[in-house]
């Protein structure tokens, strides 16, 4: 079956970075994109970036300057990677699959990272 | 850039009740996704492309809309649909994936 694992620190010292793994099972990362989204204290989801099957990647344009993602398809992973990190970046970070179709759908997540940004 | 406002923020409905939420888009969108959270849990997919439920969702759920509106219903709401359900929308050029901000469902 298809599932997401996410593996990642808990706490991130500020102005530091963040790097997070999602190891993907069920399915082939040359086949699906894989997206990020985060989840502050409390309120709504905001999507981050994303890798696609080929490789490419696209960022939320806020986010542009201090995000990564990458892959390794042999091994199945995922790589997440945020720097210069700040107290309002204190949230749970999710990877999802699109679901293939082309309408921007996630059809399976991980089950999220939680991240505190403190000293 | 597209911005999706829900309604209302909070739903408070008793079972059996039939309830509706909106998603309203700031631009025309060709179809809206709907997804379910509980508490502690993850985002699952809820109704994709507007009005196809997701599997294993009750056929009492529903979705519709067309252009900048788009609304999800429940027939008759059970006490296991207490959630938080979030629009989201996609535009390709450039590629930009937006969620609303979540109408809370609460069950009397």
């Amino acid at each position: 079956q298809v599932q997401l694992k996410q593996s990642g620190p808990g706490l991130v010292q500020p102005s530091q970075s963040l790097s997070i793994t999602c190891t993907v099972s069920g399915f082939s990362l040359t086949s699906y994109g894989v997206h990020w989204v985060r989840q502050s204290p409390g309120k709504g989801l905001e999507w981050l970036g994303v890798i696609w099957s080929g490789g490419s990647t696209d960022y939320n344009a806020a986010f542009i300057s201090r995000l990564s993602i990458s892959k390794d398809n042999s091994k199945s992973q995922v790589f997440f990677k945020m720097n210069s990190l700040q107290a309002n970046d204190t949230a749970i970070y999710y990877c999802a699959r699109e679901d293939g179709y082309g309408n921007g759908a996630m059809d399976y997540w991980g089950q999220g990272t939680s991240v505190t940004v403190s000293s | 850039q597209i911005v999706l406002s829900q309604s209302p923020a909070i739903l408070s409905a008793s079972p059996g009740e039939k309830v509706t939420m909106t998603c309203r888009a700031s631009s025309s969108v060709s179809y809206m996704h709907w997804y379910q959270q509980k508490p502690g849990s993850s985002p699952k997919p809820w109704i994709y492309a507007t009005s196809n439920l997701a599997s294993g969702v009750p056929a009492r759920f529903s979705g519709s809309g067309s252009g900048t509106s788009y609304s999800l219903t429940i027939s008759r709401v059970e006490a296991e649909d207490a959630a938080t359900y979030y629009c989201q929308q996609w535009s390709s050029n450039p590629p930009k994936f937006t969620f609303g901000s979540g109408t809370k469902l609460e069950i009397k």
